[in-house]
């Protein structure tokens, strides 16, 4: 089944410590987006990318970072430069910018 | 500024019909879509408008009136598991011709027996 696979689903994180986020597609979308959730808010993004090699940061893309060396892959690093890492992230592609957007189940990260 | 506003919360009974509006005050508008999310899940797309009036979806529908900058979700024939969050989310055409997506905070909807 095709579809955007997210792990892991809970994730800790001490302090000073990165972590990455990983999130996998096998619907050959070109575009994916990594979003922020945080209770009783709407999503943020913080990073997109329309291609393979090529990204762009969103809204609150301080402290983290991506990659987009392959098609079905675009992992996202939370950096210790972040200081309230504590959300839901979501992960989510389309076809194109302007086609709607599938999510994958969703991180959640916590600080220990 | 980018502004979309949602209630945050809405109560209906089983059976009954239920109403969701959005309002928006965004620049290069080109769409407006419908997400459910049940809680701890992902979003799932109901659906899209682009163009004024209405779009039909089995018991789902959803309204556009872009002069207005308000649309708005219908729900029909209330079922107990759609009790979840409803997000609106924009499509704005950004400088370099690709498009981007901004999310209300969403209106959590509980459906009562």
């Amino acid at each position: 089944d095709g579809g955007i696979t997210q792990s892991p689903k809970y994730l800790f994180r001490k302090e000073g410590q990165n972590v990455t986020l990983s999130c996998e597609q096998n619907l050959n979308h070109d575009a994916m987006y990594w979003y922020r959730q945080d209770p009783g808010q709407g999503l943020r993004l913080i990073y997109y990318s329309q291609i393979v090699n090529d990204f762009q940061k969103g809204d609150i893309a301080e402290g983290y970072s991506v990659s987009r060396e392959k098609k079905e892959s675009f992992p996202l690093t939370v950096t210790s430069a972040q200081k309230n890492p504590t959300a839901f992230y979501l992960c989510a592609s389309s076809w194109g910018t302007a086609q709607p957007q599938h999510f994958g189940d969703g991180t959640r990260l916590s600080i220990l | 500024g980018q502004n979309i506003d949602q209630p945050t919360e809405m109560t209906a009974t089983e059976g009954a019909i239920v109403q969701i509006n959005c309002t928006y005050q965004t620049s290069g508008f080109n769409g407006l879509f419908w997400y459910q999310q049940h809680a701890g899940e992902a979003p799932t797309f109901l659906s899209y408008n682009v163009l004024d009036g209405l779009e039909e979806k089995g018991r789902f529908s959803s309204f556009l009136s872009r002069s207005k900058g308000y649309s708005y979700l219908l729900l029909k024939e209330l079922q107990m598991k759609d009790s979840a969050s409803y997000l609106c989310a924009v499509r704005s055409l950004l400088m370099d011709s690709s498009y981007k997506l901004i999310f209300g905070s969403g209106t959590r909807l509980l459906v009562r027996p």
